[in-house]
């Protein structure tokens, strides 16, 4: 099975900055199929970007992502106060339980 | 619009069984497949299992197989999945969510299944 694993676990950011969340594949993800999801408490995950790039409709242009084989990343260009959360990464090249990486929160500064 | 809906939150005692409906609209059924994926308290994002509702094809994490089940019932677009030998480590929200290509795009709001003696 791949192994995904986040960086950092906890990112404390202020509104305005740019922040960076970096994912890393224990193999590399074939087809670039790899996505982003932000989680805010009692809510379900909402998808943001898409094989690796493609961001989902709807979903403000601040956020991007990039990245091929072992190491995708998502940034935030501006944070916004909305933008408090948890976000996680997922391959979804080969299907397990370990899909999804364990997730970064991004807390207020 | 899309929706997921799934049904309500269920308590189980150890060793018994749960079954979790997902109820869609908004979008031909048969076009995308349905994932489900759990969350522990406080804990993070694990998938569960999938299927194909134009044929009904499932596929499940190793983790799972051989008390997990996933079924679709075409005539009402529902999703369900059966969950069985249930164990206090089984507690946990419990989604369904439309792919598309793989990542899941609508999601449910949830069902919390508590197992506790």
């Amino acid at each position: 099975d791949i192994q995904m694993t986040q960086s950092p676990s906890t990112l404390s950011a202020s509104v305005g900055d740019r922040v960076t969340i970096t994912c890393r594949a224990s193999q590399s993800i074939s087809g670039g199929w790899l996505a982003w999801y932000q989680q805010k408490p009692g809510k379900p995950p909402k998808l943001l970007i898409y094989k690796t790039s493609t961001l989902q409709t709807g979903v403000p242009s601040r956020f991007s992502g990039s990245g091929s084989g072992t190491e995708f990343t998502l940034t935030v260009s501006s944070l916004q106060p909305d933008d408090f959360a948890t976000y996680y990464c997922q391959q979804y090249s080969t299907y397990s339980s370990e899909c999804f990486a364990q997730g970064t929160k991004v807390e207020i500064k | 619009q899309v929706q997921l809906v799934q049904s309500g939150a269920e308590v189980r005692k150890p060793g018994a069984s749960v079954k979790i409906s997902c109820k869609t609209s908004g979008y031909t059924f048969t076009n995308n497949y349905v994932h489900w994926v759990r969350q522990a308290p406080g804990q993070g994002l694990e998938w569960m299992g999938i299927i194909n509702p134009n044929g009904g094809k499932t596929s499940y994490a190793e983790k799972f197989q051989g008390r997990v089940t996933i079924t679709r019932d075409t005539s009402t677009s529902t999703v369900n999945i059966y969950l069985s030998s249930l164990e206090s480590d089984d507690t946990a929200v419990y989604y369904c969510a439309r792919s598309i290509g793989g990542a899941g795009d609508y999601w449910g709001q949830g069902t919390l299944v508590t197992v506790s003696s």
